[in-house]
């Protein structure tokens, strides 16, 4: 069964750091076939593609936030970490992990369920 | 603006078919399969349609994907009153927007 858990904290202050840890199960971040992808939702908005990162480590980002981003991952732990910084009212959204199996297409099929991270001081 | 155009609502009555379309462009949807996600309320996206047309398993065949040149469709026939929720479409695109977008998304009412 494959399962993404998204863990982070709620609240952040504006200009800080946020950190957000993907955990998975199910699949081995190892695998050739599997990348994970972070996308976030502002309340009542669209989806947002972030962040991905593949199997052999190589990572792509959202062009419009590349330099406040940063994807990494470590197998051992199955975890996928996201790092945003210089955080702002507007980043206030809803932040997915998600899974890709590139076997069956390049676009996510499971995702988690979300952690909602506010930034407000 | 989302890379992808959908109309922000639909609606229906139970039992009708509804369509939602999805517009792009030769960098995404004109050369790259598209996925369909359902979002109920207060839920985590769930993949409903995935390469233009294929249901994962557990995905009734109410459920009907397909792509013609730029533009792509989800069908949902015989609607249920479970079916409301915002269903959203997605690709890869090959330029600067990309690697992933999404569409705008659109609600869905069963009235």
């Amino acid at each position: 069964q494959v399962t993404l858990k998204e863990s982070g904290p709620v609240l952040v202050k504006p200009t800080e750091t946020l950190t957000l840890t993907c955990t998975v199960s199910g699949f081995s971040l190892s695998n050739p076939r599997m990348g994970v992808s972070w996308i976030r939702q502002p309340p009542g908005k669209a989806l947002e593609w972030l962040a991905h990162i593949f199997s052999n480590d190589e990572k792509s980002y959202s062009t419009s936030l590349k330099s406040r981003l940063t994807i990494s991952k470590d197998t051992s732990k199955s975890q996928v970490v996201l790092t945003m910084t210089n955080m702002d009212p507007v980043d206030t959204a809803t932040y997915y992990c998600a899974r890709h199996d590139y076997a069956s297409g390049s676009l996510p099929d499971y995702w988690g369920q979300g952690a909602l991270v506010t930034v407000s001081s | 603006q989302s890379v992808l155009t959908q109309p922000p609502s639909a609606s229906g009555t139970p039992g009708q078919r509804v369509t939602i379309s999805c517009s792009g462009s030769s960098s995404n949807i004109g050369s790259n399969s598209v996925n369909w996600y359902q979002q109920l309320p207060g839920t985590a996206p769930k993949l409903l349609i995935y390469s233009n047309n294929q249901r994962p398993s557990g995905v009734p065949d109410r459920f009907s994907g397909s792509k013609s040149g730029t533009s792509a469709s989800l069908a949902i026939s015989g609607l249920q009153s479970e079916d409301e929720a915002d269903y959203y479409c997605a690709s890869w695109d090959d330029s600067l927007n990309g690697p992933w977008v999404f569409g705008g998304g659109t609600k869905l009412t069963v009235l």
